[in-house]
């Protein structure tokens, strides 16, 4: 089975701090991506990522940068915490064509407080 | 703007009943159409997809339809379940696999009443 973890459950950080979310993947799938999800919102890709050292922008990348030097780790950063990042967020990987249907594998989930 | 689109925020349906969730989407270059069900605080996991090129598709208790005219797809839950109580996201892909990523809906709240 595909397992993706992320390194922290539950964080809360304060205003201002810089914030690390680890994810890793052990599938050697290509693609990894970040998303957040708000209620009501759904889920939004922040970041994305289809090869070591590449990153492109998703839909909402303001406020975060993404760093991949390993093909199985995809680290997202939040320089400088507000609360408005306050958020689920999800880290989720996929292998790259010909194999990929489009299905993502989303780990467990990280709950980032910003107080 | 939004290419995918859920609706119905919140769904209340009797245990044993059939749950339908509704999912509408503009762009036609979407060819793969996935739900993903969601519990509180865990991560999204897959649950039946289904390919443009299908109008059906059925596992167990799930089956997804798709109405490419209508741009409309469902996803129907036969008997529903209390363990089916979750969020429910669709998702859309574009061709040549989800390099980079999938299109979600906002997602339907399933509640299953005993």
């Amino acid at each position: 089975d595909v397992k993706v973890t992320q390194s922290s459950r539950y964080l809360v950080k304060r205003t201002g701090e810089k914030v690390f979310l680890e994810c890793v993947q052990d599938m050697d799938h290509e693609n990894m991506f970040w998303y957040r999800q708000d209620p009501g919102l759904g889920l939004r890709l922040i970041y994305f990522s289809y090869d070591v050292k590449m990153k492109e922008k998703g839909d909402i990348p303001e406020g975060y940068s993404v760093s991949r030097e390993k093909k199985e780790r995809f680290s997202l950063i939040l320089e400088s915490a507000s609360t408005n990042q306050t958020s689920m967020y999800l880290c989720a990987s996929s292998p790259g064509t010909p194999q990929n249907t489009g299905e993502l594998f989303f780990g467990e989930g990280s709950r980032l407080t910003v107080l | 703007d939004q290419q995918v689109k859920q609706n119905s925020p919140s769904l209340s349906v009797q245990e044993g009943r059939i749950s339908i969730l509704n999912c509408d989407y503009t762009n036609s270059m979407f060819d793969y159409f996935l739900w993903y069900k969601k519990y509180p605080a865990e991560g999204p996991t897959f649950l039946i997809s289904i390919s443009s090129i299908k109008d059906k598709n059925e596992d167990g208790r799930f089956t997804v339809f798709l109405n490419k005219s209508a741009k409309h797809l469902s996803l129907h839950i036969v008997p529903s379940q209390p363990g089916d109580s979750a969020v429910y996201f669709c998702a859309a892909s574009y061709p040549g696999g989800g390099a980079d990523g999938l299109t979600f809906g906002k997602g339907t709240h399933l509640i299953i009443q005993p």
